[in-house]
């Protein structure tokens, strides 16, 4: 089966660094992307990992390593309006036509001052 | 660009009524998709489009239907609704291919069935 593990919740304090970790588990793998969802809001994109290693965007990074089947996105100098739920996604095969994402349950991160 | 638009916002249900939940977007975009997300949960793919004519079910199709006429839009039509088809609905578009990892989502549509 298919199946992208993340913590349910993380909570960290106004200019702390947190860190998401994501294990997958799939029958195909193009890459890992991360979404940022506020509450009430869409999923917008934040990163995406086709290779190994770190990529870099402002004060979010996102990490591959894909013998390990295993990516974090980490946070840097948190704000408050970082609060919300991040949600890792596997760019698979399914059906064949290389552009479905796979969503992980959502990791839901509380920004406390 | 308006990006991704859907319509209506929210949406209340009687059981076994039916409805279609409209998706457009002006990015040129050739893949579209639709998504259902339950509380506390990630996304479910329900259909899923490569282009104008070309739909696919993704994992949870049962109880929807789709079409894609054009490029721009990706109606998704529900039949005879059941409670379990509370939820909220995203529509989604994004490059073909290697761009597919980077989607666009609407607003959602959130819809209750009683």
């Amino acid at each position: 089966g298919q199946s992208l593990e993340q913590p349910s919740e993380v909570t960290a304090v106004e200019g702390a660094i947190v860190q998401i970790n994501c294990t997958y588990q799939t029958s195909g793998f193009y890459g890992l992307s991360w979404y940022q969802q506020h509450d009430g809001g869409a999923p917008t994109f934040l990163s995406y990992n086709a290779l190994d290693g770190l990529e870099e965007t402002g004060r979010f990074s996102s990490f591959l390593s894909r013998s390990d089947s295993y990516g974090y996105l980490l946070l840097q100098e948190l704000q408050m309006k970082d609060s919300a739920s991040y949600f890792c996604a596997v760019r698979d095969d399914y059906g064949g036509s290389q552009g479905n994402l796979i969503f992980g349950k959502g990791t839901k991160l509380s920004v406390k001052p | 660009n308006a990006g991704v638009t859907q319509t209506p916002k929210f949406r209340i249900l009687k059981i076994g009524q039916s409805m279609t939940l409209q998706c457009t977007q002006d990015m040129n975009h050739n893949y579209m998709y639709w998504y259902r997300q339950d509380p506390g949960m990630g996304l479910k793919l329900i259909y899923y489009s490569v282009g104008a004519g070309i739909t696919d079910k993704g994992e949870v199709p049962n109880g929807y239907n789709v079409s894609r006429s054009t490029t721009e839009d990706f109606p998704l039509r529900l039949e005879l609704a059941a409670p379990s088809q509370t939820s909220v609905y995203f529509c989604a578009s994004s490059f073909s291919g290697e761009g597919s990892y980077e989607q666009y989502f609407g607003p959602g549509t959130r819809l209750t069935v009683t």
